[in-house]
């Protein structure tokens, strides 16, 4: 069965600080991809970043960025210079080749001023 | 220009009753999907329609029942509504569904509330 798990319902951070939010996956495909996903209080979800699982080099968004562990099925987000509009659930996800998008329980993240 | 639409945002009915929710993209993807968000911010896919055709299913309960009558409108019908029906139910589109890393792009989601 294909599982994600984020261990951190929720963080608080000040702002201009830099914060690393959690994910650990499983999953017997060896062809699957990640992301993670911004749900702010409007609701809408927004992509952040997405990570091919067959690139070992980290991929990057501007202040958003990953340390994907393969072998430790380990894929954490981490957010440089935080702002106030980063204020909002996060949820890590996974994707295999089915398509079907497997989504941990979400990281609750508070930028202070 | 809206991406992906649906209506409507809120819906407040009693339980037994039956209600629609539509979703349309103009983005020309070929697979759209419903997700169902619960009250504790956990998603969930429900289904998906590759080109109108019904591609993935997951246990969901049969009064509920997705209709794609082109690939730019996938609708969700829900029959004989009950108090666990409440949640937030999102859309959602992709250009090539085998394309694994191609983003989803959702909707507004739709806050449903069964009394």
């Amino acid at each position: 069965a294909q599982t994600v798990t984020q261990s951190q319902p929720e963080m608080s951070v000040q702002e201009a600080e830099t914060v690393t939010l959690s994910c650990t996956y499983d999953t017997s495909e060896s062809d699957y991809y990640l992301f993670w996903y911004k749900q702010p209080p409007s609701r809408q979800m927004i992509l952040v970043i997405r990570q091919e699982a067959y690139k070992q080099q980290n991929a990057t968004e501007n202040r958003f960025s990953v340390n994907f562990q393969k072998a430790a099925k380990s894929f954490s987000l981490k957010i440089s210079d935080s702002q106030l509009g980063d204020t909002a659930m996060y949820f890590c996800a996974l994707k295999n080749r089915d398509d079907k998008i497997i989504f941990g329980k979400g990281t609750r993240l508070h930028i202070l001023p | 220009d809206t991406a992906v639409s649906q209506t409507p945002k809120y819906l407040v009915t009693q339980m037994g009753n039956d209600k629609s929710i539509k979703c349309e993209q103009n983005l020309g993807h070929d697979t759209m999907y419903w997700y169902k968000q619960d009250s504790k911010k956990f998603l969930k896919i429900m289904f998906s329609y590759n080109n109108k055709e019904l591609i993935i299913n997951e246990t969901v309960p049969n009064r509920f029942s997705p209709k794609s009558p082109d690939k730019a409108h996938l609708n969700l019908h829900i029959n004989s509504l009950e108090l666990g029906d409440s949640a937030v139910y999102f859309c959602a589109s992709s250009q090539d569904r085998l394309a694994g890393g191609n983003e989803q792009f959702f909707g507004p989601g739709t806050r449903l509330t069964v009394l």
